[in-house]
């Protein structure tokens, strides 16, 4: 059973583009969701989190439909140095509480001059 | 603060040896992550800490694994007898809570075992 899936990949995209990707998770219960960004060989690091109401950091945007139980992550005028792979993380809950954060396996985004 | 230190950073070892992997959290952070990485099965949650004590081990793969964390800066993630499906990068991370807030990830341990 997965518990967020996410579409790996790899999305080749050309610098400027708008690219978007989705997640989708199963737990109806989770309360806290995160974008996190990985470089090839480094280890996951914050991008954003993802609020009820949507939020905007620059050029990227992130939205919850908490009815679908997915999350998106909109990347406008892409550059080159976007090209990573973007984890989808969400703070399951159980009867006991918070189980900590469970990450998708990632979207490996490649950014083409 | 440094971050979150692990150590050693790349680890050859042979089938059936010990391996220890080590970490040291930010300080102030209450909670402490083991995550295992690899190709096929993505970023997986092996153990978390909360005040040094252990939480949920439920994703530790068998009785080979093993992790303590002895004080508030200091976590061991130990792999005895080591095989070589346990190759794979593993990441430490801490936070200041479980929910809501970042979690800072080590440089991670790259284990190789042959």
């Amino acid at each position: 059973r997965k518990e967020v899936e996410q579409d790996p990949g790899p999305f080749n995209v050309p610098e400027g583009a708008t690219v978007a990707f989705n997640c989708t998770y199963s737990n109806s219960a989770s309360q806290s969701f995160f974008w996190y960004r990985q470089d090839c060989r480094k280890e996951p690091k914050l991008l954003m989190s993802v609020y009820s109401s949507g939020n905007e950091d620059g050029r990227f945007t992130a939205q919850l439909n908490r009815a679908s139980q997915y999350i998106s992550l909109l990347i406008r005028d892409s550059k080159l140095s976007d090209s990573a792979t973007y984890l989808c993380v969400v703070n399951m809950y159980s009867g006991g509480g918070a189980d900590g954060l469970t990450f998708g396996k990632g979207t490996h985004l490649i950014i083409q001059p | 603060d440094a971050g979150v230190i692990q150590s050693p950073r790349h680890e050859v070892t042979e089938m059936g040896q010990e391996v220890t992997l080590r970490c040291k959290p930010i300080s102030g952070h209450d909670y402490l992550f083991w995550y295992r990485q690899t190709m096929m099965r993505g970023l997986e949650l092996l153990i978390y800490f909360n005040n040094n004590v252990p939480i949920d081990d439920s994703g530790m793969p068998e009785d080979r694994f093993s992790a303590k964390m002895p004080n508030a800066s200091f976590s061991t993630l130990k792999i005895q007898p080591s095989e070589p499906r346990d190759s794979a990068v593993y990441f430490c991370a801490s936070s200041l809570t479980i929910s809501n807030t970042e979690a800072f990830f080590g440089q991670g341990t790259r284990l190789t075992v042959v």
